[in-house]
């Protein structure tokens, strides 16, 4: 399978400890995003990376949250002292930059459980 | 703040019969357009997408979408639909000088009786 992958699929924490996600995206792609999934809603959108640079943050991303991108290849999203607001689905797509026209591919996704 | 909405939260069709989701994004700008189906248990798909030219556009499975610029609407469309189909159905814009992300309806809950 060369889609976008996410491990693990699911984490189940304690409030107020971290957690890491991490996403492979399509290996040629050089752009990678962070979406965030609750019941009933849509995907918002936290922060997407060019290559190894972080170019768009939401301001749904709190002090808490942060993404990296070390080798412009996979990406980490790391939640400190999480809340049970944090608890969703959190989602990674790829896409490969062209202009404008470019389309994300979604990766299954990490459900967060904040018990 | 723009945003997206979808018409239907949970929408009930029996097999054959026609289908219709709408979408309406509030932006006056240039905007990309898509619609992602999510089958039970399965990640986001991408069904089809509108960037610039012909307004209706087709997409995998039988599905299309026209884009009606004056009515910022970006509406689904199948015209016999199967049990397969029931799946959630999210309508995505990414709008032109907001950056790279989409922003997503609430999505609309397709179910598809045999």
């Amino acid at each position: 399978d060369t889609g976008v992958s996410q491990n693990p699929r699911h984490k189940i924490t304690k409030r107020g400890q971290n957690v890491t996600f991490r996403c492979d995206p399509i290996s040629e792609h050089n752009r990678l995003y962070w979406y965030r999934q609750t019941l009933g809603q849509g995907p918002e959108f936290l922060t997407y990376f060019q290559n190894e640079a972080q170019l768009e943050k939401s301001r749904l991303l709190s002090d808490r949250f942060s993404a990296e991108r070390p080798k412009g290849s996979f990406s980490t999203l790391e939640i400190q002292r999480t809340e049970q607001g944090d608890s969703a689905m959190y989602l990674c797509a790829s896409s490969l930059a062209s202009g404008s026209t470019d389309t994300q591919y979604f990766g299954p996704g990490t459900r967060l459980t904040v018990l | 703040a723009q945003s997206v909405s979808q018409h239907n939260h949970h929408v009930i069709l029996s097999e054959a019969a026609s289908l219709e989701l709408g979408c309406n994004y509030s932006y006056g700008g240039t905007v990309n357009l898509f619609w992602y189906v999510q089958y039970p248990g399965q990640h986001l798909q991408l069904l089809l997408k509108y960037f610039s030219g012909d307004p209706l556009v087709k997409g995998i499975k039988g599905f299309e979408a026209e884009f009606i610029k004056s009515k910022f609407s970006f509406n689904l469309r199948k015209p016999s639909v199967q049990w397969s189909d029931t799946a959630e159905y999210f309508c995505a814009v990414r709008l032109d000088n907001y950056g790279q992300n989409f922003v997503f309806g609430p999505g609309t809950r397709l179910s598809v009786l045999p």
